[in-house]
């Protein structure tokens, strides 16, 4: 059972189009992180959310919170070949064993 | 400058052999954890340390042992390594506090044969 499950799971689109990658969970967050990685290397901190309906925008990426803490979208406009890797959110539940759980990953491909 | 290293980068062995990673981090960082990401790239957490105590031990044989010498470094032994703990195994560090970033090393892929 995977407590926070990512959709798409793949994502291959052009260059330009905009496309938004979601993380849903059942548990509420104190806080969620988004990571993007690229092939060989570790994941890296893009973003932290945590008051619930938080918006926060990195240049042509745009994160929200849900307002139960509960989910997350990142949405990137106008996409590039550059944007491409594996994008993780990954979280801090309240209460649970588990505390801090990634999510199941999107793997986008930007074509130019 | 990095910020959180791991060694080595890559490391081949044969089945019943006993390996150890290195990870060092120069943030000045309180937390240290290893993760193990499977061929799947699903992170899964194994350990953490805080100040050099453990304080997270998941699920993982006891064939994985921790060491954390200062708080700066924690290193992970596997013993009579198996085929199964072929990944790609990650070092990562934060601050405690609300929202826990974590700093991420390059990784260490692991091959069993």
């Amino acid at each position: 059972t995977q407590l926070l499950e990512q959709s798409p799971q793949f994502l291959s689109i052009q260059e330009g189009e905009n496309l938004t990658v979601y993380c849903n969970s059942s548990s509420v967050f104190s806080s969620l992180q988004w990571y993007r990685q690229e092939p060989g290397e570790g994941p890296v901190l893009l973003v932290t959310v945590v008051t619930g309906g938080e918006v926060k925008k990195l240049k042509r990426l745009t994160f929200q919170f849900g307002d139960a803490r509960k989910d997350s979208s990142l949405h990137i406009t106008a996409a590039q070949p550059g944007d491409t890797g594996l994008y993780l959110c990954a979280g801090e539940r309240t209460s649970g064993t588990y505390k801090y759980i990634f999510g199941t990953g999107t793997r986008l491909k930007v074509l130019a | 400058d990095t910020a959180v290293s791991q060694t080595p980068k890559y490391l081949v062995t044969q089945m019943g052999n006993d390996k150890s990673i290195k990870c060092e981090q120069n943030l000045g960082h309180d937390t240290m954890y290893w993760y193990k990401q499977d061929s799947k790239k699903f992170l899964k957490i194994m350990f953490s340390y805080n100040n050099k105590e453990l304080i997270i031990n998941e699920t993982v044989p006891n064939r994985f042992s921790p060491k954390s010498p200062d708080k700066a470094h924690l290193n992970l032994h596997i013993n009579s390594l198996e085929l199964g703990d072929s990944a790609v195994y990650f070092c990562a560090s934060s601050l405690p506090g609300q929202g826990i970033e974590q700093y991420f090393g390059p990784g260490t892929r692991l091959t069993v044969t």
